[in-house]
C-alpha cells in the first residue's frame, strides 16, 4: 500500500517567514495530492491540493510543489502570520483504478512567533 | 449546509462500556470515513464506507464496528471500551468517484475519554 512521509514534524518560524513542509510518497500510481490544515479543536480542512498532471500550484500565500519522478510534495506558506499556527496534514491518493482511500502524513506542527 | 455533523463532542467511558458515535453529511456523498487522531499519530483510518450498505476495515479496525444503513449517516461503535481507545475521533466524507470530488469534509471531531 501507499505509505506517506511527512517532515519536519515541528516547524517553528517567525511572522513574516517562509515554511516548507515536505512529503514523500511510495506508490507512483497516486494521482491526488491534498493539503489540509487543522486548526486547535477543530476537524481538517483542505487549503490546497495539486493533481499529478501540475507541477505547481498557488493559491495567493501558499503553493504546493510536486515532483513526480522522485515522489515528493512540498507546502510553501509565504510571509507568514500567527494565524497559520496550526498542525497540517499531507495526503496521496489514486483517483482512479484504485480504491481512492487517502493515506495522510503525520503532520507537521506550524508555530509561528509574533 | 451543515456540512459532517458529529455527536456527541466529548464523552467519558468506563474500562467495558459500550458506545455509539453518529456521523452525519447532508451533501449526499459516496464515501465515509472513521479515523482515529492520537498525539504524534497523524489521522489513522479505522473503518470506511464507499456506498450505502457497505464498509470496509481500515489500518486500526480492532476493537471498532461500524454500519451504514443511510447514505447519511455511518455509525461508529464500540463494545467494549479499553483505555487504549481514548482519542479524539473525526468522522470525514467526499465523492471521489464522482468527478474531481475527491476533497474529504471532517467534522468536528469526538473527544473520548475511556478510564
Amino acid at each position: 500500500g501507499e505509505n506517506v512521509e511527512q517532515h519536519p514534524s515541528t516547524l517553528s518560524v517567525q511572522e513574516g517567514d517562509s515554511a516548507v513542509i515536505k512529503c514523500t510518497y511510495s506508490d507512483s500510481a497516486s494521482n491526488y495530492f491534498p493539503w489540509y490544515k487543522q486548526e486547535l479543536g477543530k476537524g481538517p480542512q483542505l487549503i490546497i491540493d495539486i493533481r499529478s498532471n501540475v507541477g505547481e500550484k498557488k493559491d495567493q500565500r501558499i503553493a504546493v510543489t510536486l515532483n513526480k519522478t522522485a515522489k515528493h510534495f512540498s507546502l510553501h506558506i509565504t510571509e507568514t502570520q500567527p494565524e497559520d499556527s496550526a498542525v497540517y496534514f499531507c495526503a496521496a491518493s489514486i483517483r482512479s483504478g484504485g480504491s481512492y482511500i487517502p493515506t495522510f502524513g503525520r503532520g507537521t506542527s506550524l508555530i509561528v512567533h509574533p | 449546509n451543515a456540512g459532517v455533523t458529529q455527536t456527541p463532542k466529548f464523552r467519558v467511558l468506563k474500562t467495558g462500556q459500550s458506545m455509539t458515535l453518529l456521523c452525519a453529511q447532508d451533501m449526499n456523498h459516496e464515501y465515509m470515513y472513521w479515523y482515529r487522531q492520537d498525539p504524534g499519530m497523524g489521522l489513522r483510518l479505522i473503518h470506511y464506507s464507499v456506498g450505502e450498505g457497505t464498509t470496509a476495515k481500515g489500518e486500526v479496525p480492532d476493537g471498532y464496528n461500524v454500519s451504514r444503513l443511510k447514505k447519511q449517516n455511518f455509525l461508529l461503535g464500540l463494545e467494549s471500551a479499553a483505555p487504549s481507545q481514548t482519542s479524539v475521533y473525526f468522522c470525514a466524507s467526499n465523492s471521489p468517484a464522482r468527478g474531481m470530488q475527491e476533497t474529504q469534509y471532517f467534522g468536528p471531531g469526538t473527544r473520548l475519554l475511556v478510564l
